[in-house]
């Protein structure tokens, strides 16, 4: 069965305040990996794909990076705009399963 | 952009009342789903589709149905709404086959069910 854990549950960082968001999976046939973020109230916005391991992807402060067992979403000198939860999806065969997600209060 | 609409922003049925649910998308998309979001649960998969009239149970399919009758629009039913059944409730789309394509999602609907 496929599994995906996000740590932590919730982030509160400063303003500037560098930091990881972790997500480790376990999935057979890896097809790709993906990560959103979400506002309160609203639904999910991609953000990244990742389809191997080793790969980096960035946009503005995040950037992700994926090995076999994990995948971090770092957040550098982050912004109180950057506040929401990052979810992480990885795709098998056929499935997609969602992490429950890591909550990130930044504070100015 | 994709856009996925979704009819109602918040809703309010009484228990045992047929419910339903609207999603549209404008980016001629193969794919729809339909996920619930609970608190400490995450999203969880209800049905989605691949093409018109086409429809594939997810995970937690029971008490739920769907429609597909254009490309366009899937719609969730809830034939007898239960209290169980109140929570956030997801549409989304994808351009083709395949579970590993970025979905885009509408922007929610939540259920209240008395």
């Amino acid at each position: 069965e496929d599994q995906v854990t996000q740590s932590p549950e919730a982030l509160r960082l400063q303003e500037g305040e560098s930091s990881s968001l972790n997500c480790s999976y376990t999935v057979s046939g890896l097809r790709g990996l993906f990560w959103y973020r979400q506002d309160p109230g609203k639904g999910p916005e991609f953000l990244f794909t990742l389809y191997s391991a080793g790969e980096e992807k960035e946009k503005e402060r995040l950037k992700a990076t994926l090995t076999k067992k994990e995948s971090f979403l770092h957040i550098t000198a982050p912004k109180p705009e950057d506040s929401a939860t990052y979810l992480c999806a990885p795709s098998g065969y056929s499935t997609l399963t969602f992490g429950k997600g890591t909550m990130l209060l930044v504070s100015p | 952009d994709v856009k996925v609409t979704q009819s109602s922003r918040y809703l309010v049925k009484r228990t045992g009342e047929k419910v339903f649910l609207e999603c549209v998308q404008d980016m001629d998309h193969e794919n729809m789903f339909w996920y619930r979001q609970d608190p400490g649960l995450g999203l969880r998969l209800i049905y989605f589709s691949y093409d018109v009239k086409m429809k594939e149970k997810g995970d937690i399919p029971e008490g739920y149905s769907v429609s597909r009758e254009k490309k366009e629009r899937f719609s969730l039913i809830l034939e007898s709404a239960s209290t169980n059944q109140t929570s956030m409730y997801l549409c989304a789309s994808s351009l083709g086959q395949g579970t590993y394509e970025k979905l885009f999602f509408g922007s929610g609907t939540q259920l209240s069910v008395l």
